[in-house]
């Protein structure tokens, strides 16, 4: 169980398009989902806090008009990048959370653009 | 978000050799850590997840210590096998839930 999936796994696009990606736990309602970020080498970096019916809460140094997300059910949350750029590029994951606390990942995007 | 360090960036083990890596961070307001071990192109997998000082979590051949006072977290891997080849992540929780994470330890297991 807690199984969570990430679609695409990769995506490439020009400079200038948006992408979207969706976060889906496929066996298990969350009302909470995290969005995250990793450059090469390093830690992932908690990007927003995604919250079913709500908007979301975005950290520190995050832009929310570049990083849209919406939580429009128990079961999917997505993260539009908007008018990408290169430095945009890097590897995106999201998490759901249950009752419990406990946070399970999908697998991830890469994200390039170009 | 926390400062959480991970030591080494990588190690390279020898099939049936034991090994133990590190993660470190700010002892104040610790709530709980998670280990992680994440496979390339699949989800990180959670292991084990500890809150109290001294507390010791074991699943098969992985294991891990935690000692909150002094802000570490060891994991341990007995009798290594290539199947334990992974990036393990350690993850301190804040009280808000959210989680900081370490950059991970990669651990190649040689045949």
């Amino acid at each position: 169980g807690a199984v969570v999936s990430q679609h695409p796994s990769r995506v490439i696009c020009k400079s200038g398009t948006s992408v979207k990606i969706e976060c889906r736990s496929l066996d298990f309602q969350a009302t909470t989902m995290f969005w995250y970020r990793q450059f090469p080498k390093k830690s992932l970096m908690l990007m927003a806090t995604s919250n079913e019916g709500s908007k979301a809460t975005y950290e520190q140094g995050v832009e929310k008009d570049k990083f849209l997300i919406n939580h429009a059910s128990l079961t999917l949350s997505t993260l539009t990048v908007t008018s990408a750029h290169p430095e945009d590029s890097s590897f995106y994951i999201c998490s759901a959370r249950l009752a419990s606390r406990e946070q399970y990942f999908g697998p991830g995007t890469r994200l390039t653009v170009t | 978000i926390l400062n959480v360090e991970q030591s080494p960036q990588s190690l390279h083990v020898q099939e049936g050799d034991s090994t133990n890596f590190t993660c470190s961070f700010p002892s104040s307001n610790f709530y709980a850590l998670h280990w992680y071990r994440w496979e390339t192109a699949k989800s990180p997998e959670a292991l084990f997840v500890m809150t109290l000082n001294g507390d010791e979590k074991k699943k098969g051949r992985i294991s891990a210590t935690l000692n909150t006072k002094e802000g570490y977290s060891y994991l341990y891997i007995k009798g290594s096998q290539p199947e334990d080849s992974a990036t393990y992540l350690c993850a301190v929780v804040l009280n808000d839930y959210k989680l900081s994470f370490g950059a991970g330890t990669t651990v190649t297991v040689r045949a």
